[in-house]
């Protein structure tokens, strides 16, 4: 079956470090494979997207590389700012079944001055 | 932009009673819509995906006839909880997907039901 796997949280961290947050997949298929973000209070955003193997997705100093051969997924960014204190989601889509997405269980992470 | 608005963005009812949660993709025609539910500090789970027209598709272990959901054009989707329940408290999600080319889903804000 089809299946997403985040690394636990949450993750705390000071301004300014680096970040990783691993995303492992198991599909069926060649999914595409998606980064949402939650901000406090609102909806989910998509935050990246990569479509195929080697895809970079890429936004807001956040990225991620679509590894085929590791079937990851891990979410960086060299620089972490207290805006960016949220839960994230690594998501699957297969195609076919309406494209529906799968999420992972989603990694709260708190960023301090 | 895609824009999906969710109304109410809280409700508290009695339970027994029905609920109706509104999901508009306000700037884009979606050929199919999502509904989640999400428990406090959890993952969203997919409830069902509706398409405009035609009868929604539930996903294993929710039940078709608590959860209705109409599609009834392509901007208006409708989730009614019906003789709700304090287990059915939660955070109600929808969104929405433009076409069938695109496998990138809009969210709405998500709509918080407290049943006493």
């Amino acid at each position: 079956g089809n299946s997403v796997t985040q690394m636990e949280g949450p993750v705390t961290l000071s301004e300014e470090a680096f970040l990783t947050i691993n995303c492992t997949y198991t599909a069926t298929g060649y999914p595409s494979l998606f980064w949402y973000v939650q901000y406090p209070g609102e909806g989910l955003q998509l935050l990246l997207k990569a479509t195929k193997a080697d895809d970079k997705g890429s936004n807001k100093g956040f990225e991620a590389t679509y590894r085929k051969e590791t079937t990851s997924f891990h979410l960086e960014k060299g620089s972490v700012q207290v805006s960016d204190s949220a839960v994230y989601f690594c998501a699957l889509s297969v195609s076919g079944g309406y494209n529906k997405l799968i999420f992972g269980a989603g990694t709260r992470l708190a960023v301090h001055p | 932009g895609a824009v999906v608005s969710q109304h109410p963005s809280r409700v508290i009812c009695k339970s027994g009673t029905s609920v109706k949660i509104e999901c508009r993709s306000l700037d884009f025609q979606a050929t199919t819509m999502f509904w989640y539910r999400q428990f406090p500090k959890q993952s969203l789970m997919l409830m069902a995906t509706s398409n405009e027209g035609s009868k929604a598709t539930y996903e294993q272990g929710v039940e078709k006839d608590k959860f209705l959901i109409n599609h009834a054009s392509l901007t208006l989707s409708t989730l009614t909880v019906t003789s709700a329940h304090p287990e059915d408290s939660s955070f109600y999600i929808c969104s929405a997907r433009k076409d069938t080319s695109t496998d990138t889903q809009y969210f709405g804000p998500g709509t918080r039901l407290t049943v006493l």
